[in-house]
């Protein structure tokens, strides 16, 4: 069955970077695209960017170029997205969803709480 | 961006009743392909999204015929009928006609 695995909590201060993982099974990784949403008490659910996994292009959410970087290991299975240049308002749940029937997320990962602090 | 508007933010239900969630979008979801791609999630506490219902009206694998979703152009509903104790929880609309793709704010779904 199809299951995305995310890394664990992280906490950052200010100004440092973060990267979390997503490891995929039960599918073939290569053929499919993953999306990173945030969610926060405040903003709700927001778009982060997608990847496709089998050529590694990216697409981002303007409010989030420069913010996020999103790679893969095509060896592992694995996606990666890197949080730079930390702030208070960075502190939320990531999640990383798979695009596998179609235009919208089917399956997600259980969520990453990223808090940033001093 | 498009922005998604849901209503109500609350929506106190009795076990056994009925729910309908509405969303609207600022601008048509109709795809230059000509579908539709608005979509519908449940998130329990704790818990990731799940999909319930994509492109409108079709109910992903495993989701009970209880749920059923309608609507087109920029006017979509959400209606649960015999509410059970697993249905509780934030309800939220995705649109993915326009890049990038945006959430509603969600409506909580409780016991009256």
């Amino acid at each position: 069955q199809v299951q995305l695995q995310q890394s664990g909590a992280e906490l950052a201060k200010p100004g440092s970077s973060v990267k979390i993982s997503c490891k995929a099974s039960g599918y073939t990784f290569t053929s499919y695209y993953i999306s990173w949403i945030k969610q926060t008490t405040g903003q709700g659910l927001e778009y982060i960017g997608y990847i496709n996994a089998g050529s590694g292009g990216t697409n981002y959410n303007e409010n989030f170029k420069g913010k996020a970087t999103l790679t893969v290991d095509k060896s592992s299975s694995t996606a990666f997205m890197q949080l730079s240049s930390l702030t208070p308002d960075d502190s939320a749940v990531y999640y990383c969803a798979l695009n596998y029937g179609g235009n919208y997320f089917d399956y997600w990962g259980q969520g990453v709480m990223v808090t940033v602090s001093s | 961006d498009v922005v998604m508007t849901q209503t109500p933010v609350s929506l106190p239900v009795s076990l056994g009743g009925q729910a309908s969630i509405s969303c609207r979008s600022s601008q048509s979801l109709v795809h230059s392909n000509g579908n539709t791609y608005l979509h519908w999630y449940l998130q329990k506490p704790g818990q990731s999204p799940q999909l319930l219902i994509y492109r409108v009206s079709n109910r992903f694998s495993g989701v009970p015929d209880r749920f059923g979703g309608s609507g087109s152009g920029t006017d979509f509903t959400l209606k649960i009928s015999r509410v059970e104790p697993e249905d509780l929880g934030d309800y939220y609309c995705l649109q993915s006609s326009h890049f990038p793709p945006t959430f509603g704010a969600g409506t909580k779904l409780e016991l009256q």
